[in-house]
């Protein structure tokens, strides 16, 4: 089945400091990723739709400044958590779009927990 | 735009019984996708079941099915025969076709199976 990965797992930040996380697809091509966060028990919420070669697409209320999204290539993309500050620790989840099925199915990465102290 | 509401935060079952969560959506849509995802402790969320709206069939996966209500805009889950790996958070998510693939989510239902 279709895999995504997520690198790290879990990171703990400085305030002030900037963090990337890694999006994969291992087995398949995704033209599209979606990044998510996540709040303890609570639903996902979309941050951004990342596009292959084009720029990412934010939900209103999403600073893109601050949360930089890079689609390099159709098997990764980037979220880089710019100058964080404690109120962006959270879950972050990305998922994956096989562009190639028939299927609109989109494929979860494992998520990363961020801390930032 | 679309939202999705699933009004039972916290749900238990007894092991091996039958659970239904429930998930009404709105929309003006006429061809969409509905889901039903799981996150266990791990957090992995994994796809359960997925219900095309053109489809009058019920979607079923194994000890997992479905009941779509296209009119009433209800798609609920059944879990039959409940397992204690069942125990997991449940999200109902829809998507419009043509959408990029973006999906609205609902906030959850948390399942606990009891042995």
């Amino acid at each position: 089945g279709a895999v995504v990965s997520q690198h790290p797992s879990w990171v703990i930040c400085k305030s002030g400091t900037s963090v990337k996380i890694e999006c994969r697809s291992l087995d398949f091509q995704a033209t599209t990723m979606f990044w998510y966060r996540q709040f303890p028990k609570q639903s996902l919420m979309l941050m951004a739709t990342s596009n292959e070669g084009s720029k990412a697409t934010y939900e209103q209320g999403v600073e893109k400044d601050k949360f930089l999204i890079n689609h390099a290539s159709l098997t990764l993309s980037t979220l880089t958590v710019t100058s964080a500050h404690p109120e962006d620790s959270s879950f972050y989840i990305c998922s994956a779009r096989d562009a190639s099925g028939g299927a609109y199915e989109q494929y979860f990465g494992p998520g990363t927990r961020l801390t930032v102290t | 735009a679309q939202t999705v509401t699933q009004s039972q935060p916290e749900m238990s079952v007894q092991e091996a019984e039958t659970v239904t969560l429930s998930c009404t959506y709105d929309t003006s849509e006429n061809n969409y996708y509905l889901f039903w995802y799981k996150q266990p402790p791990s957090r992995q969320m994994i796809l359960v079941i997925r219900q095309e709206a053109y489809k009058q069939q019920n979607a079923t996966e194994n000890r997992f099915s479905v009941n779509f209500q296209k009119a009433a805009k209800s798609f609920s889950l059944k879990i039959s025969d409940s397992q204690l790996g069942d125990t997991a958070m449940y999200f109902c998510a829809f998507m419009k076709l043509g959408n990029a693939g973006k999906s609205t989510f609902g906030d959850g239902t948390t399942l606990t199976v009891k042995p």
